[in-house]
């Protein structure tokens, strides 16, 4: 059983560069999301999406843009990415119920 | 909307004592709280959960409890192992009639336990 997988797990950028984050689950949860990671920070909700169409805002959305066109992906890109866009990334997908399952991890590093 | 306060950032303590852990949240109108694991370079992991109908539940070694009326919950680790050493973050939400609320999650506490 997969549950949720990211690519990549290690990303180093130069500042205005963009990519995507990939995030795919095989749970047919509705519900997905991102947090980032930093230290002393805890786990902060970048964007989430409770279905294919719908997207929405967490609390620091700024410099992220995502999607979701099927219940199995929900990519996050980064369209300039700045230095204080370095963090651990993790997508997390879950049923009404409440538990989230996260993934391992994507550690980007903007330069 | 809601905030969670988690304390201590850290906590070391010797194999076989017990941990406490303890998170206070703002909206009184969350009912769903999670506690997860954080070993070193994986996603966090669920390890119990609560709900705002019970004041307390266990699972072996691990309890949590919950006091509505003052808005703070606990996660209770006894007769700890070195496996216990992780980092534990905490979390609130509003969770009703099927619909997932978003996790707002606490900082964090690294516990280390000392063979």
């Amino acid at each position: 059983n997969a549950g949720v997988t990211q690519t990549p797990k290690f990303q180093v950028l130069k500042t205005g560069q963009s990519m995507t984050l990939q995030c795919a689950q095989d749970m047919n949860h509705e519900y997905m999301s991102w947090y980032r990671q930093d230290p002393g920070m805890g786990l902060r909700l970048i964007h989430y999406s409770v279905g294919a169409g719908i997207t929405d805002q967490g609390e620091v959305p700024n410099g992220y843009n995502v999607s979701r066109s099927t219940t199995e992906d929900f990519p996050l890109r980064l369209l300039s990415a700045a230095p204080s866009q370095t963090s651990v990334y993790f997508c997390a997908s879950s049923y009404p119920t409440g538990e989230l399952f996260f993934g391992e991890g994507s550690r980007l590093t903007v330069l | 909307g809601e905030n969670v306060e988690q304390h201590p950032s850290t906590l070391s303590v010797q194999e076989g004592d017990s941990a406490v852990i303890k998170c206070t949240y703002s909206d009184s109108a969350s009912n769903y709280f999670p506690w997860y694991k954080q070993e070193l370079g994986k996603g966090p992991q669920l390890i119990i959960d609560i709900r705002s109908n019970v004041g307390e539940k266990k699972d072996q070694r691990i309890a949590v409890t919950l006091n509505k009326t003052a808005k703070h919950f606990s996660l209770h680790i006894t007769e700890t192992q070195p496996e216990d050493s992780a980092v534990y973050f905490c979390a609130a939400t509003v969770n009703y009639g099927g619909s997932q609320g978003n996790l707002i999650f606490g900082k964090g506490t690294k516990l280390s336990v000392k063979p």
